[in-house]
């Protein structure tokens, strides 16, 4: 098992230039997050799915967007970079709790690290 | 709206001295608990969790955490740290109804003295 993984580990953009960043997960989880982490700040949840061919919003949307064509793929996109996006990008992956359905334990990818000049 | 509060930007603690990260939360019930630990340049990890029952929860790595609902705290605990130990930890509050997200503290690094 590989658990969680994404691409690229480490990118630069300039100011402007799109990209994407893939999560794979062979767990069979039906849930999936991107977050980006900065310093001081923790984790913040960008976007998430709650099963193939869904998506939704989280605390920080904007400027990205997303896609859940195969349960065990999620990508990230940025169509526009902007210096601000300079993070810690994770991804993670996480199945239901058994009795209410919400977010149990979840498994996180190693993170892609973003600068935007 | 949930939050999480983690006192503690940083702790030094000698090792095999006694460690406390503190966590405090705000939610209107009851909410699910986590601690993840994250090493350098790595992804987050499960430490472990609280959803009901006993509220002394055992985790991986001689890691404890008790649940006490009229502080609204979930600070985590360890007898003995090892120098392996050091890294960075997050206290979590996930929803119980009607939610997917899960809202983490910004974090207490843990740096261990021989």
């Amino acid at each position: 098992n590989a658990g969680v993984t994404q691409t690229p580990k480490f990118r630069v953009l300039k100011t402007g230039q799109s990209m994407t960043l893939l999560c794979a997960q062979d767990m069979n989880h039906e849930y999936m997050y991107w977050y980006r982490q900065d310093p001081g700040m923790g984790l913040r949840l960008i976007h998430y799915s709650v099963g193939e061919g869904t998506t939704a919003k989280g605390e920080v949307p904007d400027g990205y967007n997303v896609s859940r064509l195969k349960k065990q793929n999620f990508l990230l996109g940025l169509e526009s970079a902007a210096p601000s996006q300079t993070s810690v990008y994770f991804c993670a992956s996480s199945y239901p709790h058994r009795r209410s359905g919400n977010t149990d334990t979840q498994y996180f990818g190693p993170g892609t690290r973003l600068t935007v000049l | 709206a949930q939050s999480v509060t983690q006192p503690d930007i940083h702790i030094t603690v000698s090792e095999g001295a006694s460690l406390e990260l503190r966590c405090n939360y705000s939610y209107g019930a009851t909410p699910y608990l986590f601690w993840y630990v994250q090493s350098p340049g790595q992804g987050l990890q499960l430490l472990l969790k609280y959803f009901s029952g006993d509220t002394l929860v055992q985790g991986i790595k001689g890691f404890e955490a008790e649940f006490k609902r009229s502080q609204s705290s979930f600070n985590l605990r360890k007898p003995s740290v090892h120098w392996s130990d050091a890294a960075e930890y997050f206290c979590a509050v996930g929803a119980i109804t009607g939610g997917f997200k899960t809202i983490f503290g910004a974090g207490t690094r843990l740096f261990v003295k021989a």
